[in-house]
C-alpha cells in the first residue's frame, strides 16, 4: 500500500499569512494527488486534483504544487473561512490511502 | 446541483449486519463510478469501496474486504454498503462519495454506524 505522511499534523496561523501544508508519498504517483478541506462538522470538500488544478468554486488563494514525491498544499493569504482539517489523497493505486490530516487554526 | 443523501445509519450489536443507502441526484449516475469513505470519531479518512458505472466491479481494502459489499442501482441512482459481521472498529461516519478520475469529487453529509453490545 502507498503510505502517504502528511505534514504538520497542527498549525496554528495568522490572517492574511502565508500556508504552507506537505504530503510525501512512500511511492511516486505521478501527479495523482488531491487535497481536500474538512470544515468543523461538515464532509470533506475536494480543493485541488491532479496535484495541482483548482476544483471548481474553489478560491485561487488555494494552489498545489508537486517536487518528485513531495506535494505541497498552499493558502496564500489565510482567512477565518480557511480554519479545518487538511487532508491529502492519493489516487494513482488502490487501496486509496490518505494523509493523517492537518488541522488549521487561526493565531 | 449534485446531491448524495445516505440512511440507514444507527447502533448494531458486534457482528450483527447493517445496510446504508445513498440516493443520487443533480447528474447521471450511471456514468459514475462511486465509493463509500468512513471517518472514525475524531479520526482521519479510510477508503471504504469503490463500484465501476455497471457495478460488474467493485473494490476494498483488506480491512473490509470479505465483510462490506458495494453495490448499486442504476434505474434508482442509488448506491448501497451491506455490512456484514460488523466489529467495534466499523464505528464511523460513513460517506457516499461519486468518483471522478479515481478523486471524490462530491461527498454526501454522510450517516453514523455505531457498533457496540
Amino acid at each position: 500500500d502507498i503510505q502517504m505522511t502528511q505534514s504538520p499534523a497542527s498549525l496554528s496561523a495568522s490572517l492574511e499569512e502565508i500556508v504552507t501544508i506537505t504530503c510525501q508519498a512512500s511511492q511516486d504517483i505521478g501527479n495523482w494527488l488531491a487535497w481536500y478541506q474538512q470544515k468543523p462538522g461538515k464532509s470533506p470538500q475536494l480543493l485541488i486534483y491532479g496535484a495541482t488544478s483548482l476544483a471548481d468554486g474553489v478560491p485561487s488563494r488555494f494552489s498545489g504544487s508537486r517536487s518528485g514525491t513531495q506535494y505541497s498544499l498552499k493558502i496564500s493569504r489565510l482567512q477565518v473561512e480557511d480554519i479545518g482539517i487538511y487532508y491529502c489523497l492519493q489516487a494513482y493505486s488502490a487501496p486509496l490511502t490518505f494523509g493523517s490530516g492537518t488541522k488549521l487554526e487561526i493565531k | 446541483e449534485v446531491q448524495l443523501v445516505e440512511s440507514g445509519g444507527g447502533l448494531v450489536q458486534p457482528g450483527r449486519s447493517l445496510k446504508l443507502s445513498c440516493a443520487a441526484s443533480g447528474f447521471t449516475f450511471s456514468n459514475y463510478y462511486m465509493a463509500w469513505v468512513r471517518q472514525a470519531p475524531k479520526k482521519g479518512l479510510e477508503w471504504v469501496a469503490t463500484i465501476s458505472t455497471s457495478g460488474s466491479r467493485t473494490y476494498y481494502p483488506d480491512s473490509v474486504k470479505g465483510r462490506f459489499t458495494i453495490s448499486r442501482d442504476n434505474a434508482k441512482s442509488s448506491l448501497y454498503l451491506q455490512m456484514n459481521s460488523l466489529k467495534s472498529e466499523d464505528t464511523a461516519t460513513y460517506y457516499c462519495a461519486r468518483l471522478n478520475y479515481n478523486y471524490f469529487d462530491y461527498w454526501g453529509q454522510g450517516v453514523m454506524v455505531t457498533v457496540s453490545s
